[in-house]
């Protein structure tokens, strides 16, 4: 049964910082990974996506790596900023699956003071 | 061109009464995805549905709950005699395709809050 976990669970951070969030699978067969950022009352936005095959991507300040043999994925924000403060959840989508039945972490909570 | 619009964003309900969920996908967007968040838990997948059809419940509970798609309108999530337990944010994604290339996107909507009495 695949399983995500995310850590830390929350972190705090000065502006201007550069920081890196975990993401941890149980099973390595998966078709892709996305980051996503949710804000408080607010939904989901995509924030960068990873086929199976691939092993980073870019968006930006955004950096995400995919390790899928070990299980893990990095998302490494650079040169934090106040608005970069959310909750920051990783989600992977098994293999085999026709669905998007994305299995999702419980959330890294970023707060980047200002 | 408008994101997946959900409705209402809050809702309150006391144990008992049913409570309805909305949602409407993007436009060009034929496939529903109902996921659910409780409180200090990651995002549980619950149904997906494709217009008129469930195609994967399987993360839904067996009782009280269900979920449909018409032909016109949006989707519903459905549930009746609400317990203090369905406290819960509810989400709806919605995507063009389903199984396309992997590089498909969610998008999701910015929730429905059930706060249960």
């Amino acid at each position: 049964k695949q399983e995500v976990t995310q850590i830390p669970a929350a972190l705090s951070v000065p502006e201007g910082e550069n920081l890196v969030l975990n993401c941890s699978f149980t099973d390595s067969a998966i078709y892709n990974l996305q980051w996503f950022r949710q804000d408080p009352g607010k939904g989901l936005t995509s924030l960068l996506l990873i086929q199976s095959s691939q092993r980073e991507q870019t968006s930006g300040r955004l950096n995400a790596s995919l390790d899928k043999s070990s299980g893990r994925s990095t998302l490494y924000i650079a040169a934090s900023q106040p608005g970069d403060s959310a909750t920051y959840l990783c989600a992977v989508r098994p293999f085999p699956s026709g669905t998007y039945k994305y299995i999702f972490g419980t959330g890294t909570r970023l707060k980047v003071l200002a | 061109n408008a994101g997946v619009m959900q409705n209402p964003r809050h809702l309150v309900r006391r144990r008992g009464q049913e409570a309805r969920l909305r949602c409407s996908p993007m436009k060009g967007h034929s496939h529903v995805y109902w996921y659910r968040q409780l409180p200090e838990e990651g995002l549980k997948f619950m149904v997906y549905l494709q217009k008129e059809n469930i195609i994967d419940e399987s993360g839904m509970p067996k009782e009280r709950f269900s979920a449909e798609f018409p032909k016109e309108g949006p989707s519903i999530l459905r549930i009746q005699q609400v317990v203090r337990g369905d406290s819960a944010a509810y989400f709806c994604a919605s995507s063009r395709l389903d199984r396309i290339t992997t590089n498909e996107k969610l998008f999701f909507g910015s929730g429905t809050q059930l706060s249960v009495l």
